[in-house]
């Protein structure tokens, strides 16, 4: 059962525009919400995060918007550049240690 | 800055041997955390320690065990290798535990059983 879903498996966006990645979850006691990126052979690197108490946070180029009604969240990325390329994990956690990850979105900024 | 230190990178091993993968956290931080993750799929939660005890556990099989020393150093011991353990096993490091703080991640130890 996937308590956190991410239902684009890839997204292609030119750089300069707005890169738009979309997380669903089910879990509602799910209060924690990060985003990570994650380049082919390297760990994921920790992106920006969100407590439920929120509905946006916003670091730089990076905000992340969360409709806990919905059981959704967004990380926008403006403007997209190509050293965005990567894949994007969304992860929940709900008051434990353990982060429950996305399956994933593989962003490619074409220039 | 200081990353989370993941040894070996690559390990290849044969079915029903032995494993152990080791994790340094960032410097000063106390919790650990380990993750599996398979081909194609989203990385697992197996278990964490915080200040030297276990504090989570999760789909971790009996087979595997792991602790995490007085430096703050953790390694993942895995017995009775089988094939399905093949995957990329992350180590993450936090200051402090629980969800505000966020976890960066290892550049993990890719396990291959044959």
């Amino acid at each position: 059962d996937q308590q956190v879903k991410q239902n684009s498996p890839s997204l292609s966006v030119q750089e300069g525009r707005i890169s738009i990645l979309n997380c669903d979850y089910t879990n509602s006691m799910f209060d924690y919400f990060l985003w990570y990126k994650k380049y082919p052979a390297e760990g994921p690197t920790f992106l920006i995060s969100i407590s439920s108490i929120k509905d946006k946070n916003e670091d730089g180029r990076f905000t992340v918007f969360l409709n806990k009604s919905a059981k959704h969240l967004s990380l926008h990325i403006v403007p997209s550049q190509p050293g965005d390329s990567a894949v994007y994990f969304c992860a929940a956690s709900a008051n434990t240690d353990k982060l429950i990850f996305g399956t994933g979105t593989r962003l490619q900024v074409f220039p | 800055a200081a990353g989370v230190i993941q040894s070996p990178r690559h390990l290849i091993k044969e079915k029903r041997e032995t494993a152990t993968l080791k994790c340094y956290p960032i410097p000063r931080h106390d919790t650990v955390y380990w993750y599996q993750q398979g081909p194609g799929q989203d990385p697992q939660f197996l278990i964490s320690f915080y200040e030297k005890m276990q504090s989570d556990k999760g789909s971790i099989p009996d087979r595997f065990s792991a602790q995490q020393f007085s430096d703050y150093h953790s390694e993942l011991n895995m017995s009775s290798l089988e094939l399905g353990d093949s995957a990329l096993y992350f180590c993450a490091s936090s200051l402090g535990r629980g969800d505000i703080y966020e976890q960066y991640f290892g550049p993990g130890t890719r396990l291959t059983v044959t």
